[in-house]
């Protein structure tokens, strides 16, 4: 099973909004509704920003949202801010039980 | 509050074995799936294992597939990562993640191996 593709980075000034995309195939991010998003920040645990494609865990903030078309699901940050420079992973369901991982994209606020 | 705590990594040999365990508090382990994920030094994070709630249905990645076995007591709220004939690329830190609504919506802090050649 490959990894998810995304950029591997992408910037934005404070205030912008910015989407990361994550690309898979019909096996997996084309097949299921199964896609979630991590944030994790340098030395620190992955967190969930966004489960199920679209819904927000309890806690995050309603700047991020998340969409899905054929392929590609994508994040979309709102209102960036300083706080919101971190990786950020999708990851999919692909199969029996099976999960992949995009190769990550660091976002710099400028 | 949702605790989750990986031991067991350290140093080992190219081709040697080592067994992680993840203690899990503050839910009701026997209530929910769990993954194993884990993250190279400088790399992303790569998904490795699931497991369903009752220990019946596990599932690997391709590349750890006959090398890793994953299993949990459910009794004593654990977790754990059997890792067999370990190369290089296993350096990596270890993560165990709570699994909720298909995603992984609490993890641990990781516990580090280095495989040495």
């Amino acid at each position: 099973q490959s990894a998810l593709t995304q950029a591997a980075s992408v910037s934005g000034s404070p205030g912008q909004s910015i989407t990361i995309s994550c690309t898979g195939t019909s096996s997996d991010v084309g097949a299921y509704d199964h896609v979630s998003w991590y944030q994790q920040d340098p030395g620190k645990a992955p967190k969930l920003v966004i489960y199920e494609v679209t819904q927000r865990p309890s806690g995050v903030s309603h700047r991020f949202s998340g969409t899905k078309s054929g392929n590609t699901a994508s994040l979309t940050i709102s209102g960036l801010q300083a706080e919101d420079e971190a990786d950020y992973y999708c990851c999919s369901y692909a199969r029996s039980g099976i999960w992949v991982f995009g190769g990550g994209t660091k976002l710099t606020v400028l | 509050e949702v605790q989750l705590v990986e031991s067991g990594g350290g140093l080992v040999q190219w081709g040697g074995s080592l067994r992680l365990s993840c203690a899990a508090s503050g839910f009701t382990f026997s209530n929910h799936a769990m993954n194993w994920v884990r993250q190279a030094p400088g790399k992303g994070l790569e998904w490795l294992a699931y497991i369903n709630a009752a220990g019946t249905a596990i599932s690997y990645a391709d590349f750890v597939r006959g090398r890793f076995t994953m299993s949990r007591e459910n009794a004593k709220n654990s977790l754990f990562l059997q890792m067999n004939s370990l190369r290089d690329e296993d350096t990596a830190l270890y993560y165990c993640a709570r699994d909720q609504d298909w995603a992984s919506d609490f993890w641990g802090q990781g516990t580090m191996v280095t495989v040495s050649s």
